[in-house]
């Protein structure tokens, strides 16, 4: 069974210029998790959808970031204009979460690394 | 506010030797999930274990134990009979309780980076 898939891997550009990563979660998983994870730290939660919905996107830059799950499957994470503080690794992670209360397992993508010049 | 503390940048372990990771947390909340995940080289975070709060008994996986003190918000993971292998950045994380919470917190910790010396 593939796992989370996350493209590009890599990517270089420069400050004001927009940029899109992608991610395609493990089937039948319904949770899909942004993470922005700065070098020597750990990830930081960005935004989460239970399937379509955005049900917690309080730590997402609003101004310049913006994200989408329309179908509940796959997702982009887009930022516009890019800022040099920008310059991170991009994790995307999913699990199926289901009504019991009790969270499921996080399985992550390998990222995205982002260098804005 | 929710808060991990992961007081060891760096540590290092003699092969086969036992090492344990230290984890710190605050919260006000009485229920909460706490895992460690690991993040070998330019590969891939995985779940290593995971502490349900209301559970009394510490987990275990494999080589892999928790000594989970509530009272003391204290989440440390012993590596028993290290292997090279296990070279990795470990992180710990809090995560507030499932179920209908639509604002969860999860919490990651800056990790400890655990060299394997053979």
């Amino acid at each position: 069974e593939a796992g989370v898939v996350q493209s590009p891997r890599y990517k270089i550009i420069e400050k004001k210029q927009p940029v899109a990563f992608w991610c395609n979660p493990i089937s039948g998983h319904n949770t899909l998790y942004w993470y922005r994870q700065n070098l020597g730290q750990g990830p930081e939660l960005l935004i989460r959808y239970e399937n379509e919905e955005a049900v917690d996107d309080s730590q997402l830059p609003k101004d310049r970031f913006s994200a989408e799950r329309l179908k509940g499957v796959d997702s982009t994470l887009k930022i516009q204009p890019a800022e040099l503080g920008d310059s991170a690794v991009y994790l995307c992670a999913s699990s199926f979460d289901g009504t019991s209360g009790v969270w499921g397992e996080q399985y992550f993508g390998p990222g995205t690394r982002l260098t804005v010049t | 506010a929710q808060t991990v503390t992961q007081s060891q940048p760096e540590m290092s372990v003699q092969e086969a030797e036992t090492v344990t990771l230290s984890c710190t947390y605050d919260t006000s909340e009485s229920d909460y999930y706490l895992f460690w995940y690991k993040q070998p080289p330019s590969r891939q975070m995985i779940l290593v274990i995971r502490q349900e709060a209301y559970k009394q008994q510490n987990a275990t996986e494999n080589r892999f134990s928790v000594n989970f003190q509530k009272a003391a918000k204290s989440f440390s993971l012993k590596i028993s009979d290290s292997q090279l292998g296990d070279a990795a950045m470990y992180f710990c994380a809090y995560r507030s309780p499932g179920g209908l919470v639509k604002n969860d917190k999860i919490i990651f910790g800056k990790g400890t980076r655990l060299h394997i010396l053979p």
